[in-house]
């Protein structure tokens, strides 16, 4: 059965300081499609990154960054330099035939 | 990518009645799809639309109290039916054009008092 596990419930950090959600897979397939959302507050999805199972390359944008690695299937999402505005849900997400498999969500505070 | 408009955004409604929930793309989709979100959980799947087609609905979600429509490929709305407290959630439609991304509403805070 498909699963995604994120097993930090919640995480608190100071500002500035690198922080890293984890983010753990269980899947059959051998293409798939795993994803990163973050959710404000105000309750909406904010898509951040998409990757398939061909790409084990690392991506960098900003002060985000993503470590897939298929040998632990992990995606494990980093911020640098955390900033008070990081504050949000975070959820790791799978894709099966279309619809997709959340992760119970990470809460991040950034304390100022 | 594809712009998903979805309304109301927030109401509050008795219970025992019915909201409709609308979801607007701008583009044609074969598959849209419906997640609630509890307070502090993470997303469920409710439901899978299809144009021309009955949705097809998860486990514990059932059409009597989810009813989906799919007029045509850019349009869906649900409804929670016979509304309880329980049922006080983020509603989410959701998108996955060329099946391989995933785009989503603004989403519906609904709260039933």
């Amino acid at each position: 059965a498909q699963k995604v596990t994120q097993a930090q419930t919640e995480i608190s950090v100071v500002e500035k300081e690198d922080v890293t959600l984890d983010c753990v897979y269980e899947t059959r397939d051998t293409t798939y499609y795993l994803f990163w959302y973050k959710q404000p507050p105000s309750g909406e999805l904010v898509f951040l990154i998409r990757r398939n199972s061909f790409d084990e390359q690392n991506e960098i944008s900003g002060r985000y960054s993503w470590n897939f690695q298929k040998s632990t299937s992990s995606f494990n999402f980093t911020i640098t330099a955390s900033q008070v505005v990081d504050s949000a849900v975070y959820f790791c997400a799978l894709r099966d035939t279309g619809k997709l498999i959340f992760g119970q969500g990470t809460t991040l505070q950034v304390k100022p | 990518s594809a712009v998903i408009s979805q309304k109301p955004s927030r109401d509050i409604c008795q219970r025992g009645t019915s909201l409709t929930i609308q979801c607007q793309v701008d583009s044609q989709v074969t598959m849209m799809f419906w997640y609630r979100q509890q307070p502090g959980q993470s997303l469920t799947l409710i439901a899978t639309a299809n144009q021309g087609s009955e949705a097809t609905y998860e486990s514990g979600f059932v059409i009597d109290k989810f009813p989906i429509s799919r007029p045509n490929l850019t349009f869906s709305t649900l409804t929670v039916s016979n509304m309880s407290p329980e049922d006080s959630s983020i509603y989410l439609c959701s998108v996955g054009p060329g099946g391989t991304e995933a785009f989503f509403g603004q989403g519906t805070r609904l709260t039933v008092v």
